[in-house]
Order: structure tokens, then sequence, then C-alpha cells
């Protein structure tokens, strides 16, 4: 079974640093999809950025970029310029490409990002 | 286009009852999941609809159950409700075809059980 691990619990920035956020996760497949959503105090869930397993090169959307060690089965997302309004929790998941046709994608517990003025 | 909408917001029920929410997802996605979310076990599962089918389900009992309508609308069914059903539903809508697209999720009903 896929596990996904987000070891951060909680984590606070300063407004215009940069923050890394950790996720590891467990599988034997060698193709597969990764992701982070963010989930804004009560707000909708929305995709910030993704990853396939199959392209080496890290993703990146704007301020947002991951550090992608599959080796490692590491997928870290790097913040830059942090804004107030990334204050949010954020969920790493994983979606395993035998079932991606369900749709049955796993999430990490979640690390609650604050940034601070 | 309109975002994925669920409704009620907020519900409350006592234990023993059952409860149905409703879930409509964004125009032309064909694909529904419905997720719990607690503080204590986070993001789980639920089950996934696909032009009417269920295809795949978490590991959740069989109180908890869903359907999916001709036009993709959602609903899903808890049953003899438990206090530890309290929690945050979500549902997620994606477009049809294959690969792994995004999920687009909606606000989410919180239940409380008393």
């Amino acid at each position: 079974a896929q596990t996904v691990t987000q070891s951060q619990p909680e984590m606070s920035v300063q407004e215009a640093e940069t923050v890394t956020l950790s996720c590891t996760y467990d599988t034997s497949e060698n193709n597969y999809y990764l992701f982070w959503y963010k989930q804004p105090p009560s707000r909708q869930m929305i995709l910030v950025i993704r990853q396939e397993a199959y392209k080496q090169q890290n993703a990146t959307e704007n301020r947002f970029s991951v550090n992608f060690q599959k080796a490692a089965k590491s997928f870290s997302l790097k913040i830059s310029d942090s804004q107030l309004g990334d204050t949010a929790m954020y969920f790493c998941a994983f979606m395993n490409p035998l079932t991606y046709n369900n749709n049955d994608m796993r999430f990490g517990a979640g690390t609650r990002l604050t940034v601070k003025p | 286009k309109a975002g994925v909408t669920q409704t009620p917001r907020y519900l409350i029920k006592t234990r023993g009852q059952q409860v149905t929410l409703s879930c409509s997802p964004i125009s032309g996605h064909r694909s529904v999941s419905w997720y719990q979310q607690t503080p204590g076990q986070g993001l789980q599962f639920l089950f996934e609809y696909f032009s009417e089918t269920q295809r795949n389900k978490g590991n959740f009992p069989g109180r908890f159950s869903g359907r999916q309508f001709s036009n993709s609308r959602s609903e899903m069914n808890v049953s003899t409700l438990e206090l530890g059903d309290s929690a945050l539903y979500l549902c997620a809508s994606s477009p049809a075809g294959t690969g792994p697209y995004e999920q687009y999720f909606g606000p989410g009903t919180r239940l409380t059980v008393t």
C-alpha cells in the first residue's frame, strides 16, 4: 500500500522568506504522480503543483517549486517570497498509476504553514 | 465555470441517525470522489464514482455509501451515525478520460454528530 508522510505538523515563516515543506512516500511503482494541495483556513482545497514521476525535471509554478528525489522517495515543496496568503494547510498527495483511472489519491497528514508579517 | 458545490455546508445530527450529503461536480466532469477529513486521521478516501458506477472504495464500513446520477451529481449517505463520523466531508471532481487529472475540491460539508 502506498503511504505518504509529512513529518512537519506545523511550520512558520516570515513574510518574503523561503520555506520548504517535506514529504516522503512509499511505493513499489515506477510511474506515479505526486501533488501538493493547499487548504487555506475555511476555504477550498486547491492544487498547488504536480509532478509526474517519469519526468526528471522538477515542477515549478511561480513561487512554488518542488525538489523531487525519486530514489529517496522524497517530494518537498519550496515556497519562495512567502506571502500572508500562503498561510494554509499543505497536503502532499500520491496517485498510483494502477488506480489513477479511479482517482484514488492518498494524502499525507498535512503541514500547517503560518506566514508571519 | 462554476466550481464544485456541496450541500449542505453544515449539518448537525444525532447518533443513530442517517445523513445524505450532496455534491455537484464541475460541468463536464464525470468523476466524483469523496474524502473524509478529520484532525486525527487526515484526509481519507471514501469512494469514487464515474459514469454512475463506483470504481473504487476506501477502507470504510458499509454504513458509508454513495451513488452518482446521470448528470454526474453525487450523493453520499452515512447510516447509523457514530460520534466518530464527525468530520469535514470533501467532494472532488475531475474530467473524464485517462490519466490522473487533478482533482477540484468543493468547500466541504462539516458534519457534527452529537
